[in-house]
């Protein structure tokens, strides 16, 4: 069975800053995807990155970028220019790309505090 | 396009009683899943639904339960409600196509007294 394991439960980072948020798992697939969401007070939750396996260049969206390195089975996340906004909690998320299984497995999150 | 829908915003129901909670898809989206997400933790998978059947199921006990209708919208049934059960639910949707996306509704927080 995947595991995700986030091991910073708190993260904090002044307003403008870089912070980088870490992520493992553990799989014994070739393929998947791995995703960040971010999930703030509101509940809803939010697609920030998506990363492809298959695919070794690292995935970037705007001011976050990932670094994705498949043997060691590491995944983090990276938010520059940090903003108020981005204070939230985040999940790294792993789903196999077996079409027949659209389960994801989460860690259990880190909490980003940005401070002005 | 309304993104995902999920009904009631909340809920708070005894220990025993049964509660249905109830998500709409994404537009153009076949396959329905189901998580939970205690307090301080990630969401845990409970089952997905495709073609009005349920296709893989997470390790949650046989109270838990569902339903998928023709146009998609999916219940999630609960019997039996026990404190452990206080939890956000929420419900993602995709497109058996192409699990690479799958996009999340804003959840139904349930509180079991």
């Amino acid at each position: 069975a995947q595991t995700v394991t986030q091991s910073q439960p708190e993260m904090s980072v002044q307003e403008a800053e870089t912070v980088t948020l870490s992520c493992t798992y553990d799989t014994s697939e070739s393929d998947y995807y791995l995703f960040w969401y971010k999930q703030p007070p509101s509940r809803q939750m939010i697609l920030v990155i998506r990363q492809e396996a298959y695919k070794q260049q690292n995935a970037t969206e705007n001011r976050f970028s990932v670094n994705f390195q498949k043997a060691a089975k590491s995944f983090s996340l990276k938010i520059s220019d940090s903003q108020l906004g981005d204070a939230a909690m985040y999940f790294c998320a792993y789903r196999t790309v077996n079409t027949n299984a659209g389960k994801s497995t989460f860690g259990d999150g880190t909490t980003l505090t940005v401070k002005p | 396009d309304a993104g995902v829908t999920q009904s009631p915003t909340h809920l708070i129901k005894t220990r025993g009683q049964q509660v249905t909670l109830r998500c709409s898809p994404k537009s153009g989206h076949d396959t329905v899943s189901w998580y939970q997400q205690a307090l301080g933790q990630g969401p845990q998978f409970i089952f997905q639904y495709y073609e009005e059947e349920e296709r893989q199921r997470g390790n949650f006990p046989d109270r838990f339960s569902g339903h998928q209708f023709p146009n998609y919208s999916s219940e999630l049934n609960v019997n039996a409600l026990l404190l452990g059960d206080s939890a956000l639910y929420l419900c993602a949707s995709s497109h058996s196509r192409s699990y690479s996306e799958q996009f999340f509704g804003p959840g139904t927080r349930l509180t079991v007294l």
